[in-house]
Parts: structure tokens; sequence; C-alpha cells
């Protein structure tokens, strides 16, 4: 079964320093994603990307926050300068139309 | 704006037991709902999901949910649970015209022998 890859399941950054998450969704899916869960929380939506835009994103997304299509299958997300509290677990995810698939995550620890 | 309510933040249950988590949701519009379970250190699965038609909705490892429109509510139940399904559980809302998925606080469902 396909599923949504993401690279690397775990990362250690030091705080101000820029850090991109990887991830190659689904080959058929059309929208991708990028969601968060920090330790203990809910999982939380960043941001949708269709047709190589932003389709939607949240209060989260700041400017600090960005996400790009570089080639026909990887799907990124930078963080600029990342402060104690992007600390969570990334999870990027991909849908055809309606149901979203998930990846295993990225857990990214900022110190 | 849609909002997910699970009303349980943990349920230990017995092997063999039934299980019931409850999930309610809020939204002005017509939306999708769906149910991902999170095993320890690993990402989230589909369970199950409700687009349209019946009510009753049945998904893998024998979960099934029930759509209560009038009740904004979306159970998730199995008649007979087993250890392996020790998991976070997540109840999500989506918007049939919007993109983002907006979760619940998730369930611990912790299975006893």
């Amino acid at each position: 079964e396909p599923e949504v890859t993401q690279t690397p399941s775990h990362q250690v950054t030091q705080m101000g320093q820029e850090v991109i998450l990887r991830c190659v969704p689904i080959s058929n899916h059309l929208y991708f994603y990028w969601y968060r869960q920090i330790l203990g929380q809910k999982v939380e939506f960043l941001v949708s990307f269709y047709n190589n835009e932003i389709s939607e994103k949240s209060e989260i997304f700041d400017d600090q926050f960005s996400v790009e299509r570089p080639d026909g299958s990887n799907f990124t997300l930078k963080i600029r300068s990342t402060k104690l509290e992007d600390s969570a677990m990334y999870f990027c995810a991909s849908s055809e139309f309606t149901v979203v698939a998930f990846g295993s995550g990225t857990r990214l620890t900022v110190v | 704006a849609q909002s997910v309510t699970q009303l349980d933040s943990q349920v230990p249950v017995f092997e063999e037991a039934p299980v019931e988590l409850r999930c309610n949701y809020s939204s002005s519009v017509s939306v999708y709902l769906f149910w991902y379970v999170q095993y320890p250190n690993q990402g989230l699965q589909l369970l199950l999901k409700y687009l349209s038609g019946s009510t009753l909705v049945k998904g893998i490892n024998g979960f099934e949910a029930e759509f209560n429109k009038s009740q904004t509510s979306f159970h998730l139940r199995k008649p007979s649970v087993h250890i392996s399904d020790t998991a976070e559980y997540f109840c999500a809302v989506k918007e049939t015209s919007g993109s983002r998925l907006t979760f619940g606080e998730g369930t611990q469902l912790t299975v006893n022998p």
C-alpha cells in the first residue's frame, strides 16, 4: 500500500537555526499538508498546498515557516529560525481529494 | 470554524469488553468525519470515515462509528477489544468545502488483560 514517507524521523537543532523537514507524498495525490503535534497536545493544522501554491494556512503558520515542492515528488517544510516552542512532532500528509493519509512524522527537538 | 470535542481523555477497559469512544463536533456547514489511530511512536492511521450515505460506517480492525447529525456526534465503537487496540484515538472533522482537518484532543484507550 502506498504511504507518505518522512525524513528524518528525529532531528535535533539549536535555537535560531534553520531546519528543513522532508516528505514524499503518495504519488497520485494532489493535496499536501503539514500538521504538528506538540507533546501532550492535539494535532494542529499548519498548511495545505495544492497546484503549487498554498491553499490554506493556520495562524500558526507565520513568516518563519515556508513550504515548497522543489520537484515532482518531494514536499518540504522550512522553519527559518527555530524557537524552543517549535519542538513538536511534524506530520506530512497528502490526499487525492477527501481522505488524508499521514506520514510517520519527524520529531523536531529545538535545544 | 469547526471544532471537535472528545469527551474522554482516557478510557481503560479489559480485554474482550466493548468500548465506546465519544466525539462531538461543531460546525456551521456540512462536514466529513474521521477517526484516526496513533500507536506508540507511529503516525496517524485512518480507522474509518463518514463522507455521505449510511450513517453507520465500518472501519479497520473491527471498529465502527455512527454519525448522528441531530446530536452532532460521531462515536467510535468496538464490541470486543484486544490488547493490540491500545493506542490514542483521534476524532477529526473537515468542512466539505475546506482543506484542513480539525482534530479533537485524543482519547487514550488502554486495554488491560
